[in-house]
């Protein structure tokens, strides 16, 4: 079945460690790609989008990811996270001509350790 | 930026109960709303998409009858829980897209509402 994928269900890292969340989908065709996060207790905020060119995407707090489209990929990196990290992270597709609807990965959950 | 509410944040209802939950864009106009539904440790499902002034198109699996979508306005889409039961209980969240912004348009989401049916 088409999908999106996160290959990482809980992550737990130190402070000052580097990061690499995971993120595939199954669709073909033009894709636009996000990542969102859920801090405990809050909604979901944006961190970061693609819909075309550099593939090498920069968003808020540090945050980048990198669309490999051979290999239907949007991983979201970062270089040192702290413990204000800590969160579930979301990837998230957009088909085109499908009216903006957004189909979520499982999620990842983050905890950093001070 | 902009901004998304939802009315109320929790309820506790009984079983056969029905339950209103709001959608509100507070600073820009909203012609599409989203609704999704999160159960715990687990990722946001799309129920179904709200359009103003037309009726909503649900996402396979959604009963259109259980959950009435009304997106009376660009500001405001409400979704009914009707005659709830225990298996309803759940996070909803609502999002919204700012027609403003083009085909590059954002989706806001709203800071969900907890329901929980006895």
């Amino acid at each position: 079945a088409q999908s999106v994928s996160q290959h990482n269900h809980h992550v737990i890292l130190s402070e000052a460690a580097s990061l690499e969340l995971g993120c595939n989908y199954s669709y073909g065709g033009t894709v636009n790609l996000f990542w969102y996060v859920q801090y405990p207790g809050q909604h979901l905020q944006l961190l970061l989008k693609y819909f075309s060119g550099d593939p090498l995407v920069k968003g808020i707090k540090g945050f980048e990811a990198e669309f490999i489209k051979s290999k239907f990929s949007f991983n979201l990196r970062k270089p040192s996270v702290q413990w204000s990290d800590t969160a579930e992270y979301f990837c998230a597709v957009t088909r085109y001509n499908q009216g903006g609807k957004l189909i979520f990965g499982q999620g990842t959950e983050l905890s950093v350790k001070p | 930026g902009a901004v998304v509410s939802q009315h109320p944040s929790w309820v506790i209802c009984k079983s056969g109960t029905s339950v209103k939950i709001e959608c509100r864009s507070l600073d820009f106009q909203a012609t599409t709303m989203f609704w999704y539904r999160q159960f715990p440790k687990q990722s946001l499902m799309l129920m179904a998409t709200s359009n103003e002034g037309s009726k909503a198109t649900y996402e396979q699996g959604v009963e259109k009858d259980k959950f009435l979508i009304n997106h009376a306005s660009l500001t405001l889409s409400t979704l009914t829980v009707t005659s709830a039961h225990p298996e309803d209980s759940s996070f909803y969240i609502c999002s919204a897209k700012d027609w403003r912004v083009g085909p590059q348009e954002t989706q806001y989401f709203g800071p969900g509402t907890r329901l929980l049916v006895l």
